[in-house]
Parts: C-alpha cells; sequence; structure tokens
C-alpha cells in the first residue's frame, strides 16, 4: 500500500532556531518526492520537488533531501523565522499516474 | 508562477442547501483537476479527478451525487455539495497541473460551515 508517514506531528521551537522535518515513504514506482508549506485555512505551496536522482535542493532557507534507497526524505529549515509556523506536507507522485500520496504533515510552531 | 484562484474562500449555509466552489486558473489551461477535502489537523484528502469534458473520476468512497463536479472549460472547475449536512463541514481545496509542468498549484481553499 502507498503510503506517506512523516514525524513529527508537531513541533514547537524558538525563532531563530533550525529544524528538520522527516518524511518515510512507501510509495512504488516513485516518480518524485514534494515538500509543501500549508498555512492554516490555505492551500499547500510548494516547496521543493525532488527526483529519483536528486538527493538535495534548497529553496532559501528550506533544504531538501531524498534518499531513494532507504525511502526517505527530510527537509531542513534554517534561521526559522515565525512565518515559518505552518503545516508541512511531504507529497510522492507515483510513476505514471497523475495522483499525489499525500502524508499527514507536521505541524511547526516558532515561537518568539 | 501558476496561479489557481478559487471561490468562495468562506461559506456559511443550512443544512439542506447546495453549495458551488469554483476553481480557476487564472494562467494556464488546465485540462485536469483535482479536489480535495481537509479536516482540521489532518491531511489532504482526494476526492476526485475533474476532467475537461467528460465525466470526474471519483475516489473509492465519495458521493458523486453529492459531489458534483462540472469540468465545462479548460480554465474552470466547479464542485458542488448538494444537500449539504453539518458533516459536510470541511475545507475543500483544488488543484491543477500547468501542461508540461511537474509543479502542482494549489487553490487557496474554501472553508464550508454547514449549520
Amino acid at each position: 500500500k502507498n503510503q506517506v508517514e512523516q514525524s513529527p506531528q508537531s513541533l514547537i521551537i524558538l525563532e531563530g532556531k533550525n529544524c528538520t522535518l522527516q518524511c518515510n515513504y512507501t510509495v512504488s514506482p516513485f516518480s518524485n518526492l514534494r515538500w509543501y508549506k500549508q498555512d492554516t485555512g490555505r492551500g499547500p505551496v510548494s516547496l521543493t520537488i525532488m527526483t529519483f536522482s536528486e538527493n538535495t535542493k534548497s529553496n532559501g532557507r528550506y533544504t531538501a533531501t531524498l534518499d531513494a534507497d532507504t525511502k526517505q526524505s527530510s527537509l531542513h529549515i534554517t534561521a526559522s523565522q515565525l512565518s515559518d509556523s505552518a503545516s508541512y506536507i511531504c507529497v510522492v507522485r507515483v510513476t505514471g499516474f497523475q495522483k499525489l500520496v499525500f502524508g499527514t504533515g507536521t505541524r511547526l510552531l516558532v515561537s518568539p | 508562477g501558476a496561479v489557481v484562484s478559487q471561490h468562495p474562500s468562506r461559506v456559511i449555509c443550512k443544512s439542506g442547501t447546495s453549495v458551488k466552489i469554483e476553481c480557476r486558473s487564472l494562467d494556464f489551461q488546465a485540462t485536469t483537476m483535482f479536489w480535495y477535502r481537509q479536516f482540521p489537523k489532518q491531511s489532504l484528502m482526494l476526492m476526485a479527478t475533474s476532467n475537461e469534458g467528460s465525466k470526474a473520476t471519483y475516489e473509492q468512497g465519495v458521493e458523486k451525487d453529492k459531489f458534483l463536479i462540472n469540468h465545462a472549460s479548460l480554465t474552470l472547475s466547479t464542485l458542488t455539495v448538494t444537500s449539504a449536512h453539518p458533516e459536510d463541514s470541511s475545507f475543500y481545496i483544488c488543484s491543477a497541473y500547468p501542461s508540461h509542468n511537474e509543479k502542482l498549484f494549489f487553490g487557496s481553499g474554501t472553508q464550508l460551515s454547514v449549520l
């Protein structure tokens, strides 16, 4: 069964600190993995998209890693800001299909 | 970047009434759009895939007569929640791919509250 699991479920960090969010997937065949940021009451916004051959990709203070062998990905946030408070969702696309498998998300709260 | 506009952002209605939610791709054509439902503190759940000019494809467990989808043009898909009940209260989100683009763009969502 195609599944995407994220950890931790929620996280509170102090402003300025770094954090890392984890994503494990069992999707097959794998096409790509995406990280989205979703503010409360808003639609998700894409942060990164990584294919099988990519093992790291950055978008500003966000850096995503992908280990296709272990089927794990991480999202590292550097020098967190209050505006980083949101849910971060890991999404995996199955090859040949437009459908995506969504993780349950990590709710991040950056505290002043 | 590509923009997906969703309207309304929030709607409150009485039980038994129908509610229509619009999803528009503002600067690209989308032959396929997706409709999701999201309950508080949960992830998005795909409800149906909307196909321009043909019938929508519904996920298992989603009532097609309850959630009517119309994709009459390459830039507009609508989701109508018919005879809404309080259990239909949820956050509904649409999304679409621009052609030849791997990025999936989401609408801003519609918070439906059925009294």
